[in-house]
């Protein structure tokens, strides 16, 4: 079946470290690719995607690319800051149109001043 | 983009009793979907609502434990039947014209006592 294997948390960098949460898949065919963001006592933001192979989703300084062939869609930052401490989700969707998203388990970042 | 809304955020139960959440969203909208977020996990799908028909649930969750509502394209209730302390989650609804473009609710912190 289709599914997302995320790093284990939980993440502690400092301010302005570089941030890598790695994430692959197991899919028949061609997902779409999510990272969500889930901050403390709230619902999930998208904070990016990628539709197909080679694709590079970004959003408030956060990357990610559609990697085929290591079927990988690995989460980076140049420079985190406190505020993005949250936990982050990878997730898929296999079909298009209506079929529901598949996570990953998250990972909690913490980032310290 | 679609700004959703639940109610209530957080409720504290007594077992053997029945919680109704509810979800709006802004505008119309052709899927909604119920998660549950268990504590320190990652989300889990509980059912697909499509207005005008039943709603459908994974494996693991039956209707009459968690029955759906959807009675337009704006609105949804989930209902957690004779709760148990096992019961105690975060549920979240989604909603989007398609998958590739989900939004989520804050969710509905609940804790059965």
């Amino acid at each position: 079946g289709n599914s997302v294997t995320q790093m284990e948390g939980p993440v502690t960098l400092s301010e302005e470290a570089f941030l890598t949460i790695n994430c692959t898949y197991t899919a028949t065919g061609y997902p779409s690719l999510f990272w969500y963001v889930q901050y403390p006592g709230e619902g999930l933001q998208l904070l990016l995607k990628a539709t197909k192979a080679d694709d590079k989703g970004s959003n408030k300084g956060f990357e990610a690319t559609y990697r085929k062939e290591t079927t990988s869609f690995h989460l980076e930052k140049g420079s985190v800051q406190v505020s993005d401490s949250a936990v982050y989700f990878c997730a898929l969707i296999w079909n298009s149109g209506n079929t529901p998203l598949v996570f990953g388990k998250g990972t909690r970042l913490s980032v310290i001043a | 983009s679609a700004v959703i809304s639940q109610k209530p955020s957080r409720d504290i139960c007594q077992r053997g009793t029945s919680l109704t959440i509810q979800c709006q969203v802004d505008s119309q909208v052709t899927m909604m979907f119920w998660y549950r977020q268990q504590p320190g996990q990652s989300l889990t799908l509980i059912a697909t609502a499509n207005q005008g028909s039943e709603a459908t649930y994974e494996s693991g969750f039956v209707i009459d434990k968690f029955p759906i509502s959807r009675p337009n394209l704006t609105f949804s209730t989930l209902t957690v039947s004779n709760m148990s302390p096992e019961d105690s989650s975060i549920y979240l609804c989604s909603g989007g014209q398609s998958s590739y473009e989900q939004y989520f609710g804050p969710g509905t912190r609940l804790t059965v006592t």
